[in-house]
C-alpha cells in the first residue's frame, strides 16, 4: 500500500487566491482526518470524516474553509479566499475502525500564502 | 471533550541517557493511547502504542507506561542516540465509539552527541 497520499507537497500562492488540498487515503480505511499543523498551534484536527461523512468540523477556523469527500478514496480541503495566516501544514490521515486505531499520516502540504 | 497534557515542550539528554516524557488525559473513558515521532519536515509515525487493559509495553529502546487511576501514560526512551531527535507527540482515543485521538502539544527531543 502507498500509504496516505496528499498533493500537492508545496504550494505557494497569493493571498485571495483559492488553494484546494487534496488526499487519497489508505484503501479500506474508513475515517479520514484533515489537520493543520503550525509551530504556535501544534496539531489542530480541522475535521473528519467517517464513511465519507463528515462527523465534527467544529475546528473548521471559519466559513472560508470547506473540506469534501465525495467517495471513499479522495478528499479535499479548500480555502477560499486564503489568508498569510493560513500558512501551515495540512496532514490527511486516515485510520481503520477494525484493527489498531493509530492513524496513517500522508506526508502534508506545505501551504506559503503570500 | 478529552484535553491531553504533555510535558516537557523541550528535553535534552546526552546521547546514551534516558528520555522521559508524560502526559496526562481527563477522559476516564479513553481506551488507546499512541505515541507518534515527527522528525523534521516528515509526516507524525506510530512508534508505540498501549490499550488500557495493559500497563506498560515495550518495543527494544521504547516502552510506554499507563497509569488508568492517575490517568496518566509516559514515553520511555533508553539508551537514546542522535536518531532519537524529533518532535514527540502523545494521543488518547476515548471511548464510546469515538474515532478522534486527541493530541498533546508535542515535546521537541534534542540527543546530544
Amino acid at each position: 500500500d502507498a500509504g496516505v497520499i496528499q498533493s500537492p507537497r508545496h504550494e505557494v500562492t497569493e493571498m485571495g487566491q483559492e488553494v484546494t488540498l487534496r488526499c487519497k487515503p489508505i484503501s479500506g480505511h474508513n475515517s479520514l482526518f484533515w489537520y493543520r499543523q503550525t509551530m504556535m498551534r501544534g496539531l489542530e484536527l480541522l475535521i473528519y470524516f467517517n464513511n465519507n461523512v463528515p462527523i465534527d468540523d467544529s475546528g473548521m477556523p471559519e466559513d472560508r474553509f470547506s473540506a469534501k469527500m465525495p467517495n471513499a478514496s479522495f478528499s479535499t480541503l479548500k480555502i477560499q479566499p486564503s489568508e498569510p495566516r493560513d500558512s501551515a501544514v495540512y496532514f490527511c490521515a486516515s485510520s481503520s475502525r477494525t484493527g489498531v486505531h493509530g492513524y496513517t499520516f500522508g506526508s502534508g502540504t506545505r501551504l506559503t500564502v503570500v | 471533550g478529552e484535553n491531553v497534557e504533555q510535558h516537557p515542550s523541550t528535553l535534552s539528554v546526552q546521547e546514551g541517557d534516558s528520555a522521559v516524557i508524560k502526559c496526562t488525559y481527563s477522559d476516564s473513558a479513553s481506551n488507546y493511547f499512541p505515541w507518534y515521532k515527527q522528525e523534521l519536515g516528515k509526516r507524525p509515525q506510530l512508534i508505540i502504542d498501549i490499550r488500557s487493559n495493559v500497563g506498560e509495553k515495550k518495543d527494544q529502546r521504547i516502552a510506554v507506561t499507563l497509569n488508568k487511576t492517575a490517568k496518566h501514560f509516559s514515553l520511555h526512551i533508553t539508551e537514546t542516540q542522535p536518531e532519537d531527535s524529533a518532535v514527540y507527540f502523545c494521543a488518547s482515543l476515548s471511548g464510546a465509539g469515538s474515532y478522534q485521538l486527541t493530541f498533546g502539544k508535542g515535546t521537541k527531543l534534542s540527543v546530544i552527541p
